[in-house]
């Protein structure tokens, strides 16, 4: 099917890790890429590729890949964290592009 | 350093036409795809479609083929995004975003502000 599963929002302690997922066929052809998105701003890249972090993306975000679900890692969240998160990738079937739901972050 | 500017928000009224711009800077315009994003108020992003600043190969998301034209002017290095007859349903911020493409990944890794579009009578 052409979409892309992202749990609608997860918390998480600060100074903890949390994980935020993305599943889809997809995913078993192509790395997902991630976005960090606040309030007002213009999403930013975090995370593409085999766990490719961007310059200036600090080092608790990391990623990962099994089958057809991505992972999104943040280890020891900051408040800075708290964001929507959303994956993309190709569409295996298409070759068009395709967004997750997205992820609301809350660090607590 | 790589910058897409967007043009400002936009006020317009059910059934009227509009042309919304991405300029790109700073970098060879014409070996990117340029894609455009939809984020309706309070939403998650969807992807609208894409095209090559080199030759205007477009390729839209079924959900968006047909409603909107995305174009280029390699000229002046701008991507278009336009409605020939907007919809309430319209508003929206659009983002412009430049595709990279490497062996294992491709990803957007520069984005325009956005251009908030309102459609309302």
């Amino acid at each position: 099917s052409s979409e892309l599963t992202q749990d609608p929002a997860v918390s998480v302690t600060l100074g903890q890790t949390v994980r935020i997922t993305c599943q889809g066929h997809s995913l078993r052809i192509y790395y997902a890429s991630w976005y960090q998105q606040k309030p007002g701003q213009a999403p930013v890249l975090v995370m593409y590729g085999k766990n490719k972090r961007p310059s200036g993306i600090p080092d608790r975000f990391s990623g990962s890949n099994s089958g057809n679900t991505a992972s999104l890692t943040i280890t020891g969240a900051q408040a800075e964290d708290e964001a929507d998160y959303y994956c993309d990738s190709r569409d295996s079937s298409s070759s068009h592009v395709l967004f997750g739901g997205g992820t609301k972050v809350t660090v607590i | 350093e790589v910058q897409l500017v967007q043009s400002g928000t936009e006020v317009k009224k059910p059934g009227e036409s509009l042309k919304i711009s991405c300029k790109g800077s700073g970098y060879s315009f014409t070996n990117y795809w340029i894609g455009w994003v939809r984020q309706m108020p309070g939403k998650g992003l969807e992807w609208m479609g894409i095209i090559y600043a080199g030759d205007s190969d477009t390729r839209y998301s079924p959900s968006f083929q047909g409603q909107v034209t995305i174009s280029v002017d390699k000229s002046i290095s701008t991507a278009f995004l336009q409605w020939s007859s907007l919809k309430a349903s319209d508003t929206a911020m659009y983002y412009c975003a430049r595709r990279e493409s490497e062996t294992d990944a491709e990803y957007l890794q520069h984005w325009g502000q956005g251009t908030l579009v309102t459609v309302s009578s």
